[in-house]
């Protein structure tokens, strides 16, 4: 099945600064999100970005399908952007839209 | 807001003793999914129903069973919890089409989970 790692595995920052968080997978995906777990450990979404660029405030990701991966870039970083990063994908021919998660980047800022 | 919810938000149990964890959405997906998620680890997709039409993985064990009594609902039965079973379980909705295209792919919400705890 598809592969998809995530790095780096750990990241420590301190706040104000900026950061890029790196999704590769092994195939073509019809689908790609990134959520942002937080201590209470729920999904959040983030992004919807099979492919092509987007931002939301400090937060922007881009996926270039053609060389198979992803960035989340994080700027001017808070604490409470710290928790578990994870990119998810859904495989082509994915049945029923499931998804494929990567290990995750779990982000810790410092005040 | 449309959303996915999730209750309880804590489960306690005993070994053995079945337990019910339910989801409920009004985002009128017609996906919905059952992750588990142990500590430290990624969510691992237990099953999905698409309509009415329920998804086993492979690897799920049969001590988790799932309803979907409509659209709205979906439960997830454990019959008799291990001390390995004790996680966090994640609902998920998706809209999910059948043009056999790109845009058949959605994105897919998440509630906030319910914590199982076995004793």
């Amino acid at each position: 099945g598809i592969q998809v790692e995530q790095s780096p595995p750990d990241l420590i920052l301190q706040e104000g600064a900026n950061s890029t968080l790196r999704c590769n997978f092994s195939d073509s995906v019809n689908n790609l999100q990134w959520f942002h777990q937080n201590p209470w450990g729920q999904l959040i979404n983030l992004f919807y970005i099979p492919s092509g660029t987007k931002q939301n405030g400090r937060l922007s990701a881009t996926t270039v399908a053609t060389e198979r991966y992803s960035l989340l870039y994080i700027s001017s970083s808070q604490t409470t952007d710290s928790g578990v990063y994870f990119c998810a994908v859904v495989p082509p021919f994915g049945n029923g839209n499931k998804l494929v998660f990567g290990a995750g980047t779990i982000l810790r800022v410092k005040s | 807001d449309a959303m996915v919810i999730q209750n309880p938000r804590y489960q306690v149990t005993q070994f053995g003793k079945p337990v019910t964890l339910s989801c409920s959405q009004t985002l009128n997906h017609n996906v919905m999914y059952w992750y588990q998620q142990k500590s430290s680890q990624a969510p691992k997709l237990l099953f999905h129903y698409y309509d009415k039409d329920f998804n086993n993985e492979a690897d799920t064990p049969d001590n988790f069973q799932s309803r979907r009594p409509n659209t709205s609902f979906c439960f997830l039965d454990i019959r008799s919890p291990g001390l390995g079973d004790a996680a966090m379980y994640l609902c998920a909705t998706s809209r999910v089409g059948l043009s056999g295209g790109a845009s058949d792919y959605n994105e897919q919400f998440f509630g906030p989970g319910t914590r199982l705890t076995v004793l």
